[in-house]
């Protein structure tokens, strides 16, 4: 069964604009992390965000915020002040404590394009 | 500077022909990690190693094998036996297999067998 879920079509965002990445996820353990990926067009995979499944605020860095709603098992990532540099693939993954031996599973992954 | 480097970034191969795409990293990290993608899609993890000289299969081991001799290395190899192994591998770390503990990767090894 697949544990991230990323459904949105590919996305142009206006420059300086903010947008908004869904990711759903499924899990029955307790504790786990979520993180956010971006991927750019050379292919390699850049760590943005992560937000611990305990943490009661919603994790920031930079210009990423991530949007964490425990209950309705979501973690959207947003960018605001978009930047031409923001083009790119991003990915949802999770990782678990005690299902999946702590492996990071991934979302397949929204495409961004950021126009001026 | 500390990462994780995969060579040879672009690779060539006949169909029946084993491969051995290397991974290393200087992070000083347990935990290392093979994962495949194929074009439009998330990535899917082959092997992991958490300690040097284990390993364990990840959801499409079929056709693929590791090795962690080293805490440094973990390369991997593309048997004859995969049945469609063109795609785009890529390799990571962690500083250890915790849910808390991101993945850093290297720039990836683009595969094409014909």
């Amino acid at each position: 069964a697949q544990k991230i879920t990323q459904t949105q079509p590919g996305m142009f965002v206006q420059e300086k604009e903010a947008v908004t990445l869904d990711c759903t996820y499924d899990t029955s353990d307790q504790s786990y992390g979520l993180f956010w990926y971006k991927q750019p067009s050379s292919g390699e995979m850049i760590f943005l965000i992560y937000q611990g499944s305990y943490d009661e605020q919603n994790a920031t860095e930079g210009r990423y915020s991530l949007n964490f709603q425990k209950a309705r098992k979501s973690a959207n990532l947003v960018i605001s002040a978009s930047q031409l540099g923001d083009s790119a693939m991003y990915f949802c993954a999770m990782r678990e404590r005690y299902y999946g031996n702590n492996r990071l599973a991934f979302g397949k992954g929204n495409q961004v394009v950021v126009i001026p | 500077d500390g990462g994780i480097t995969q060579s040879p970034k672009y690779l060539f191969r006949k169909e029946g022909q084993n491969v051995t795409l290397s991974c290393e990293q200087n992070l000083n990290h347990d935990a290392m990690y093979w994962y495949r993608q194929d074009p439009g899609q998330g990535l899917r993890l082959i092997y992991y190693s958490q300690i040097v000289n284990d390993f364990q299969k990840g959801d499409i081991a079929e056709g693929y094998s590791v090795s962690r001799e080293k805490k440094e290395s973990f390369p991997l190899t593309v048997t004859s036996a995969q049945k469609n192994p063109t795609a785009f591998y890529l390799c990571a770390s962690s500083i250890e297999s915790t849910e808390n503990s991101p993945l850093h990767f290297g720039n990836g090894t683009r595969l094409t067998v014909t």
